[in-house]
């Protein structure tokens, strides 16, 4: 079966500050896909990041960096240098490949707050 | 660019009523996929369709059906709504390549739309 944990429920940090969101997934698929989703307060949910299984390459997007670490089956998380506007809930899902249609299984998001 | 559209954004509706969502996928994409998201919760897989056909079957109850029509938007029926099926559901297109080297692509994620059953 697939799973996806984020073991921190909450981060409160104040801006500027380093925080890292951990993931950390399960699957018996020898080819599989991670995501990153950010929900602000507003309710919709934003594609940041998409990682194949076949590709450990590390990736840095402005003030947001992707650890993908297959040996851990770990997929964290950095924003550098946070701001009021990262306040949201962050998702880390996974998806196999075997079919067409083949679901997202999301963690149970983790709630960043970034303070003034 | 184009995102995917769901309508209606909110919808009240009292319980045992029957509700449909809309959602039209961003063009060119062939596969759209419905899930729920409770208060407080992570989204769930409800369905999808991959180029007009049942693709997937997530936590769907009996009461729910959907379908994606030949333009490629789809629609989900609720009936016999239950106070615990409000929710924020949510529609998502992606552009599935076929061939010999299949991949799955980015599912994109339209706004939402906010049930309340009362």
């Amino acid at each position: 079966a697939q799973k996806v944990t984020q073991a921190q429920t909450e981060i409160s940090v104040v801006e500027k500050e380093d925080v890292t969101l951990d993931c950390v997934y399960e699957t018996r698929d020898t080819t599989y896909y991670l995501f990153w989703y950010k929900q602000p307060p507003s309710g919709e949910l934003v594609f940041l990041i998409r990682r194949n299984s076949f590709d450990e390459q590390n990736e840095i997007s402005g003030r947001y960096s992707w650890n993908f670490q297959k040996s851990t089956s770990s997929f964290n998380f950095t924003i550098t240098a946070s701001q009021v506007v990262d306040s949201a809930v962050y998702f880390c899902a996974l998806s196999g490949h075997n079919q067409a249609g083949t679901a997202l299984i999301f963690g149970k998001g983790t709630t960043l707050s970034v303070s003034s | 660019a184009a995102g995917v559209i769901q309508s209606p954004r909110h919808l009240i509706k009292e319980k045992r009523e029957t509700a449909t969502l809309k959602c039209y996928p961003i063009p060119r994409h062939d596969t759209v996929y419905w899930y729920q998201q409770g208060p407080g919760q992570d989204p769930q897989f409800l369905i999808s369709f991959y180029e007009k056909m049942q693709s997937d079957k997530g936590s769907i109850p009996d009461r729910f059906s959907a379908q994606q029509f030949s333009d490629y938007h789809s629609e989900l029926n609720m009936s016999s709504l239950e106070l615990g099926d409000s929710a924020l559901y949510f529609c998502a297109s992606s552009l599935e390549r076929g061939g010999l080297r299949r991949t799955k692509e980015t599912q994109y994620f339209g706004p939402g739309t906010r049930l309340l059953v009362l």
